[in-house]
C-alpha cells in the first residue's frame, strides 16, 4: 500500500528550464510535506517543505504546491541549474506521529 | 556543526551472517531514526527512538533485526541473521524536537549486499 506516489522515475529539463516534479499522496491524515533531494553515495537532504495550512511554499528557485482536494504537490525549480540533478523525494507526515512516509524518488536530470 | 555520522559505508556478507551499524546522530538531537532503502524505493522507517526509548518499531523485523540506543545519543542496529532481501542502504538520521516538525538530517547510509 503505497501512500505516497511519485509517478514519474525520471525527468530530463533543459538547463535555465522549470523543472516540475509530481507527488500524489491518499492518506487524508497527512498534515506536513517534505521534499528531501539525495545526490549519489550520500543521504536525503532537505529541501523544502508545506504545511497543509498552506497551498504554497517558496524558498529561492524552489516552489512547492499543495493541492489538498486533489492529494497532490508539485515541486517547480526555476531556473533549473546543472547541480539540480539528483533524486528527489516527496515526503508526507500525519498528525499523530512524525513519521515520514516516502515516495519512490523521481530522478532530475538537467542537460546543460 | 557535525552532521550525522555512520559506519561502515559498505558491507559484503554472505546471507545467514551478522552485521551490525552504527549511527552518531547530530548533537543535541534527541530523535533518531533508522530507515531501509531498498534499490528503487524511498526510505522506509525501520525504528524511531526519542532519547533512549522506541517510539515506533512497527516496521522492525523483530526476529532478525535489532537496534539500541543505551545512552540516548549513538545507536546500532543489527541484523541476524541477514538474508538476501535485507540487501540495502540503511540510512540514519536525526532530529531535534519532531513534535515541531524539525527536519530530519542523514546520514550518508551504509550499503549492504548479502550474498
Amino acid at each position: 500500500d503505497q501512500q505516497v506516489k511519485q509517478n514519474s522515475p525520471s525527468l530530463s529539463v533543459q538547463e535555465g528550464r522549470i523543472s516540475i516534479l509530481n507527488c500524489d499522496y491518499t492518506n487524508s491524515m497527512f498534515d506536513y510535506f517534505l521534499w528531501y533531494k539525495k545526490y549519489p553515495a550520500e543521504g536525503p537532504t532537505f529541501l523544502i517543505s508545506i504545511s497543509s495550512i498552506k497551498d504554497k511554499n517558496e524558498d529561492g528557485r524552489f516552489t512547492v504546491f499543495l493541492n489538498k482536494s486533489a492529494k497532490h504537490l508539485s515541486l517547480h525549480i526555476v531556473p533549473s541549474q546543472p547541480g539540480d540533478s539528483a533524486v528527489y523525494f516527496c515526503a508526507a507526515s500525519a498528525k499523530s506521529n512524525e513519521k515520514l512516509t516516502f515516495g519512490t524518488g523521481t530522478r532530475l536530470t538537467i542537460i546543460p | 556543526e557535525a552532521g550525522v555520522a555512520q559506519s561502515p559505508r559498505y558491507k559484503i556478507i554472505e546471507k545467514r551472517q551478522s552485521v551490525a551499524f552504527w549511527c552518531n546522530p547530530i548533537s543535541g538531537h534527541a530523535t533518531l531514526y533508522w530507515y531501509q532503502q531498498i534499490l528503487g524505493q524511498g526510505p522506509k522507517l525501520l525504528i524511531q527512538f526519542q532519547n533512549n526509548g522506541v517510539v515506533d518499531d512497527s516496521q522492525l523485523p523483530k526476529d532478525r533485526f535489532s537496534a539500541e540506543r543505551l545512552k540516548g545519543v549513538d545507536s546500532t542496529l543489527k541484523i541476524q541473521p541477514a538474508k538476501l532481501e535485507d540487501s540495502a542502504v540503511y540510512l540514519c538520521a536525526s532530529s531535534l524536537d519532531p513534535a515541531a516538525k524539525n527536519i530530519q538530517y542523514f546520514g550518508a547510509g551504509t550499503r549492504l549486499s548479502v550474498l
